[in-house]
């Protein structure tokens, strides 16, 4: 099916561990993002990428690490996991950064830190 | 670079009621603008857009047009439905996607 996927829906992870939040697109977008949402701030921009093989930080990169070696797949890993790090993931996906067509996001991963 | 701003939520109507969402931005250049709506457990959506000034989106009853003399691209809808209770984000294009803080909307019955 065409669309963007994430995986898994939800997670449960103890303190420490690593953890990798998983985003698979069909459309060949060249950029994709992974945001965060918690109550009060909105989305903020954990990372994102231009084409396969760049990266670049956006607003809160700490504590994560990302990786894009094919266009359709954009993992996001959280290398010791925090209780800060409890929060709503969304990955998304567009053309580009002039684009007149809208993202494409996915049905975000929740994730709880214990 | 790009910036939005929302106002402040959350927002509380009854049914019927007008809305009116306001959203303004600073950009270089001339972006394409977007609100998107997100209901509840789901991902963002498309609402709707517009690509140059004075363009005017639509949707669902909801309306959006670009001012680019105010920098601004505020969402109205006539009438509003309890089904319309959602969180709401303007957003123009850019490399980051950048959002407004996001509208919590609750329309009650």
């Amino acid at each position: 099916d065409a669309g963007i996927t994430q995986s898994p829906r939800y997670k449960i992870t103890e303190t420490g561990r690593q953890v990798t939040l998983m985003c698979h697109q069909t459309w060949s977008h060249s950029y994709m993002f992974w945001y965060r949402q918690d109550l009060g701030h909105g989305l903020r921009l954990i990372y994102y990428s231009a084409a396969a093989d760049i990266t670049d930080k956006g607003e809160v990169p700490d504590g994560y690490v990302v990786s894009r070696s094919k266009t359709e797949n954009f993992p996001l890993t959280l290398e010791s996991a925090t209780r800060s790090q409890t929060s709503v993931y969304f990955c998304a996906s567009n053309q580009g950064a002039d684009s007149t067509i809208e993202a494409f996001f996915g049905q975000g991963t929740r994730l709880t830190v214990v | 670079g790009n910036s939005v701003t929302q106002m402040e939520g959350p927002v509380t109507l009854s049914e019927e009621a007008f809305l009116t969402i306001n959203c303004t931005y600073t950009a270089t250049g001339y972006p394409s603008l977007f609100w998107y709506v997100q209901y509840p457990g789901e991902g963002l959506q498309l609402l709707l857009k517009a690509t140059k000034a004075d363009d005017k989106g639509s949707n669902k009853g909801f309306e959006a047009t670009y001012r680019k003399e105010t920098t601004s691209f505020h969402l109205e809808k006539g009438s509003v439905q309890v089904s319309d209770s959602a969180v709401y984000f303007c957003q123009t294009s850019g490399s980051r996607l950048t959002f407004g803080e996001g509208t919590q909307l609750t329309v009650n019955p």
